[in-house]
């Protein structure tokens, strides 16, 4: 079982520069989330989506961008690179039990440098 | 204040011996509670969900208080491997999507 397949592991920017981090799931989950994890600060929630086609903002989303065009997918694009987005990013996916099980699956990370 | 929070330690713990800490929440909508671990930022992993009436998983025990809104983990014969960060983590059930982190707690276990 692949899970959560997060790309690049690393990767380092220039100020000004874009890129997009990629996330997929092969557990048909309906719900996928972005979150990034800054020291002593927890991870917190970029954007999320409930289902193909549905993206919501989180805590903090300036300065990214997400589309769902597919259950499977749910990419994060930085528009323009700034040192403030120095950061280890993850990607989750997770159901819900309806019963108020639940679970989230996680990406292995990027860690993202912004120079 | 953030809705989420937790104390960040480090809790220093002997093996062998007990430790517990708590998480509260702010939100009184919040519906379910699950405490993950973390190792050196690797991604979070589930350790247990967190149930009205309490459970227990092996060397490890969850409680949750509504009245206070927190919910608190205690472990056990603490071994070297329960070494890492624990992360409190509430959701809404109007918003599954939507996992609220507290910024972890750090436990060392020292031989």
């Amino acid at each position: 079982n692949a899970g959560v397949t997060q790309t690049p592991k690393f990767q380092v920017l220039k100020t000004g520069q874009s890129m997009t981090l990629q996330c997929a799931q092969d557990m048909n989950h309906e719900y996928m989330s972005w979150y990034r994890q800054d020291p002593g600060m927890g991870l917190r929630l970029i954007h999320y989506s409930v289902g193909a086609g549905i993206t919501d903002q989180g805590e903090v989303p300036n300065g990214y961008n997400v589309s769902r065009s597919t259950t499977e997918d749910f990419p994060l694009r930085l528009l323009s690179a700034a040192p403030s987005q120095t950061s280890v990013y993850f990607c989750a996916s997770s159901y819900s039990g309806g019963t108020g099980s639940t679970e989230a699956f996680f990406g292995q990370g990027t860690r993202l440098t912004v120079v | 204040r953030k809705e989420v929070e937790q104390d960040p330690g480090p809790f220093n713990v002997p093996e062998g011996a007990t430790v517990a800490f708590n998480c509260t929440y702010s939100n009184s909508a919040s519906q379910s509670f699950f405490w993950y671990r973390q190792d050196c930022r690797k991604e979070p992993k589930l350790l247990m969900s967190v149930y009205s009436s309490g459970n227990e998983d092996g060397r490890f025990t969850a409680q949750l208080n509504r009245a206070s809104q927190y919910i608190s983990l205690l472990i056990r014969d603490s071994k070297l491997s329960d070494s890492a960060t624990y992360l409190c983590v509430v959701i809404s059930t109007d918003s599954w999507g939507k996992l609220q982190f507290g910024a972890g707690t750090q436990v060392v276990v020292t031989p």
